[in-house]
């Protein structure tokens, strides 16, 4: 079982670039999240969906967009690099709000470091 | 808004009994999730309460109390595998979404 896949694991960009990170989930959850955290910050939600084809701001989605085209994928895109998104960079997904008492599944992070 | 506040670290011997605090002030409330990481891995989900009362599951429980906006989690017979990070997260559907919002975390530190 997979369950929720990230990738790449690891990376390191220059300020300006661009990249996609890419969340797979094979569970047949209708929502997915992206997640970033910071040391002393905890989880802080940046963008989510609750289904194929629509995606929603979270409470820190500037520098970020997403895509969700297939109900398994989820894309998170940064335009811009900048170093203040240095960060650990989770994606998780669950099944909607009536079947809350399964919780979400994390994929395993992806670190990123933007110098 | 919404405040959910855990206390940042907490020390606990091997074999005994912790507690770990979670209140929050939320417009609404729709269920408080507790969720496990042990560092460098991903967090994992270990306990659901939306309504008042112990929600046990082998040597973890949780507590709600809707009223008091409290909630903990209570790990038995500590062992030293059960250091590691654990957050608490609140749904509240006030603003239109049912995302739930995550407190900062404690970080937990068995000794022998």
């Amino acid at each position: 079982n997979a369950g929720v896949t990230q990738t790449p694991k690891f990376r390191v960009l220059k300020t300006g670039q661009s990249m996609t990170l890419l969340c797979a989930q094979d569970m047949n959850h209708e929502y997915m999240y992206w997640y970033r955290q910071d040391p002393g910050m905890g989880l802080r939600l940046i963008h989510y969906s609750v289904g194929e084809g629509t995606t929603a701001k979270g409470e820190v989605p500037d520098g970020y967009n997403v895509s969700r085209l297939k109900k398994q994928n989820f894309l998170l895109g940064l335009e811009s690099a900048a170093p203040s998104q240095t960060s650990v960079y989770f994606c998780a997904s669950s099944y909607p709000i009536s079947l809350a008492r399964y919780g979400a599944f994390f994929g395993q992070g992806t670190r990123l470091t933007v110098v | 808004g919404q405040n959910i506040d855990q206390p940042t670290e907490m020390t606990a011997t091997e074999g005994a009994i912790v507690q770990i605090n979670c209140t929050y002030q939320t417009s609404g409330f729709n269920g408080l999730f507790w969720y496990q990481q042990h560092a460098g891995e991903a967090p994992t989900f270990l306990s659901y309460n939306v309504l008042d009362g112990l929600e046990e599951k082998g040597r973890f429980s949780s507590f709600l109390s809707r009223s008091k906006g409290y909630s903990y989690l209570l790990l038995k017979e500590l062992q030293m595998k059960d250091s590691a990070s654990y957050l608490c997260a609140v749904r509240d559907p006030s603003g239109g979404s049912y995302i739930p919002t995550f407190g900062r975390g404690t970080s937990l530190i068995v000794h022998p």
